[in-house]
Order: structure tokens, then sequence, then C-alpha cells
């Protein structure tokens, strides 16, 4: 696609189930990035990706986070035994590998709300 | 610790009415500032990338300027569709980008 897309939009879930949110980046963009923005904030890094390399998995707020990348495109992103503070918009966002110029491009984002 | 400031956080001005927007920085080797524009309910949508001090890039009614501890977004007789959040991040050593809390633009018409 023309962008990078994300699914579900909006999610709402029960506090202690398990959520996947779903990222496909731009096609060729062999960087792939998880950001979450609370309400009213600025953008937390959670993990990075890029080709085959290990992933960065320095911003990931617990170990009931984790992310997988499948193929070098697609990316899942999982919230085990959700709680109320996981409540937050979840962007995905893209890139070109090269030079670290290169220009991060976000997807509309996933709405998580735990109630 | 890399680190980004904006400032103000939240500014309302009248159509037409001039401003900017201050973006500072500490970062232990930078590969680039970026601004970003946020409308309620969607994804950042990129602006610029500034590499070096000195350097000016413009867009309609923005402008974005760079120096070695900030970076300026100016706006230039702006339109209420210009009414949005206006986001920085630095791009350290590393591949991901660090951002600021944003700068909320209102214009009123």
């Amino acid at each position: 696609g023309a962008g990078v897309s994300q699914s579900p939009s909006n999610k709402v879930t029960e506090k202690g189930k398990d959520v996947e949110l779903r990222c496909d980046p731009i096609s060729g963009h062999t960087a792939l990035y998880w950001y979450r923005q609370s309400l009213g904030q600025g953008l937390e890094f959670l993990i990075y990706f890029q080709g085959n390399s290990a992933p960065d998995k320095s911003g990931l707020p617990s170990d009931r986070f984790s992310a997988e990348r499948t193929g070098g495109s697609v990316s899942t992103l999982t919230i085990q035994r959700t709680q109320q503070e996981d409540s937050a918009v979840y962007l995905c966002a893209s890139s070109l590998f090269g030079p670290s110029g290169n220009t991060i491009y976000f997807g509309e984002g996933s709405w998580l709300t735990v109630v | 610790e890399d680190q980004v400031t904006q400032s103000p956080e939240a500014l309302r001005l009248q159509e037409g009415e001039s401003s900017s927007l201050n973006c500072s920085y500490t970062v232990s080797g930078l590969r680039g500032l970026f601004w970003y524009r946020q409308d309620p309910g969607k994804g950042p949508e990129f602006l610029f990338t500034l590499y070096s001090a000195g350097e000016e890039k413009e867009k309609e009614r923005l402008k974005a300027t760079l120096t070695k501890k900030e970076s300026f977004l100016h706006i230039t007789a702006p339109k209420p569709e210009d009414s949005a959040t206006y986001l920085c991040a630095v791009r350290p050593g590393a591949q991901k980008l660090v951002f600021g809390q944003g700068t909320r633009l209102t214009i009123n018409p």
C-alpha cells in the first residue's frame, strides 16, 4: 500500500486479556518501529526492527510486551495480561534502511482501551 | 541522556498572526532533527528534516531552522487549517527518534 497500515484501528479489551496489534509497513521499507502515545503525551519508543538484525527492544516497558516481525515485513505487537495503564495509541512507523537521516513515516495508530 | 523540550505547550493565534515554536535539544550525536504535524486521532505527518546548523527548509506557511542547540518552526500568516500539534524529534546515533511533548497550536478565524 501507499502508507503504513495498522489494524485494528480501535480495540477495547478487558483487563487481563491479551491483545495483538498489526503493522504493515510501506513496501520496500526495511526498518520498522513501534511507538506508544498516551493521552496528551509525546511519543514513547518501544521497539525497532532492521532487516535480519536483532531488534532494539530497549523501550519495551515490561515483559508483558513483545513484538515480532515476520519475513522482514509485517509486524505484530503483543501485550499480555493487559492493564489499564496500557491504554494508549500504539503507532507503527517504517523507513528505508541506510544512513540514519532517512525519514520515518507513521501509520494512523491502533487505539487501545483497557477496561 | 538525549532530550527534547518543546515550548510553548500550547499556543493560540489569530488567523494571520505569525509566530514561532521552539524545540530545544541535547543529544549525543545529532543525525537529523525532524518536525511532524499531528491532527487529532491521526498519526504524525512528516514535515521536515534538518541535518546541520544553519539549515532552513520551507513548506507553504512553515519554515524550519536549526542551530546547534535548538530548532524553530516559524509559521507565517497562519490559517485555521494549520491548527494541529507540532512534534519535534531528534535522531541520535541510533536509528530511533526521540520526541518532545509537542506544541498544540490553535489558529482562530
